[in-house]
C-alpha cells in the first residue's frame, strides 16, 4: 500500500523568500502525485498534479513540483512567496491500476510573514 | 462546476448516539471518499466507494460504516459515537480513475460530548 511522508509540519518564511515543501512517497507500483492546498477556513483544492510525461509540473500561481522517481519525491517549490500563500499544503499519492484510492500526507503549514 | 454538498457543517452529538453524515455530488462521479482531518494527522481515509453499492475500507474504518445506495449520495455512519470521533469530516468525489482530481465538500465538524 502506498504512503506519503511530509517531512516538515510547519514552515515559516518571510515574504519574497523562496520555499520548498518536501514530500516523499512509498509505493511498489507507478503512481499519480498531487499537491492540494487548504487556505484558512476553506476546503481543499488542487494545486498541481503529476500524471506522466515531463517530471516538472507548474501551477498557475507560481508553484512548481518535480517528480523524482529514484528518490521517490515530489517536492513543492516557489521562488518567491506572498502573504497570500499562507495555507496548509498536502501531498497525495494514488497508485496506477490498483485500488486508486488517494492517500494524503500529514500536511505542511506554510506561514508567510511580512 | 462540480458541487459536493455535505448536509451539516456543524454537529454536536452525545456519546453513544448514532450519527449520519450525508454527502451528495451533482456531476455523476463514480468514486466517492470519506476522510477525517485532525491537526497534525492530515487527512486519513475512512472509506471509499468505486460506484453504487460498492465500498472499500480505507486506513481507519473502525467505528464507521458507509452506505452508497445511489450514485450521487455517500453516507458515513457512526453507529455509536465516541469522543475520539470528534473531528472534521471531509467528503470528496471524482470521475473514475486515480488520475482524476478530487472535488471536496466544505466539511462537517462533528463534536461528540
Amino acid at each position: 500500500a502506498q504512503s506519503v511522508t511530509q517531512l516538515d509540519s510547519q514552515v515559516p518564511v518571510f515574504e519574497e523568500a523562496p520555499v520548498e515543501l518536501r514530500c516523499n512517497y512509498s509505493s511498489s507500483v507507478s503512481v499519480y502525485l498531487f499537491w492540494y492546498v487548504q487556505y484558512p477556513n476553506q476546503g481543499l483544492q488542487l494545486l498541481l498534479k503529476y500524471l506522466s510525461g515531463s517530471t516538472l509540473v507548474e501551477s498557475i500561481n507560481g508553484f512548481e513540483a518535480e517528480f523524482n522517481k529514484s528518490q521517490t519525491s515530489f517536492h513543492l517549490r516557489k521562488p518567491s512567496v506572498h502573504i497570500s500563500d499562507t495555507a496548509e499544503y498536502f501531498c497525495a499519492v494514488s497508485e496506477k491500476g490498483g485500488s486508486e484510492k488517494l492517500v494524503f500526507g500529514k500536511g505542511t503549514k506554510l506561514t508567510v510573514n511580512p | 462546476d462540480v458541487k459536493v454538498t455535505q448536509s451539516s457543517r456543524y454537529l454536536v452529538k452525545r456519546t453513544g448516539e448514532k450519527v449520519f453524515l450525508e454527502c451528495v455530488q451533482d456531476m455523476d462521479h463514480e468514486n466517492m471518499f470519506w476522510y477525517r482531518q485532525d491537526p497534525g494527522l492530515g487527512l486519513r481515509l475512512i472509506y471509499f466507494s468505486y460506484d453504487v453499492k460498492m465500498k472499500e475500507k480505507g486506513d481507519i474504518p473502525e467505528g464507521y460504516s458507509v452506505s452508497r445506495e445511489k450514485k450521487e449520495r455517500f453516507s458515513l455512519i457512526l453507529e455509536s459515537a465516541s469522543t475520539n470521533q470528534t473531528s472534521m469530516y471531509l467528503c470528496a468525489s471524482r470521475v473514475r480513475s486515480g488520475a482524476n482530481v478530487l472535488t471536496f465538500g466544505a466539511g462537517s465538524r462533528l463534536t461528540v460530548l
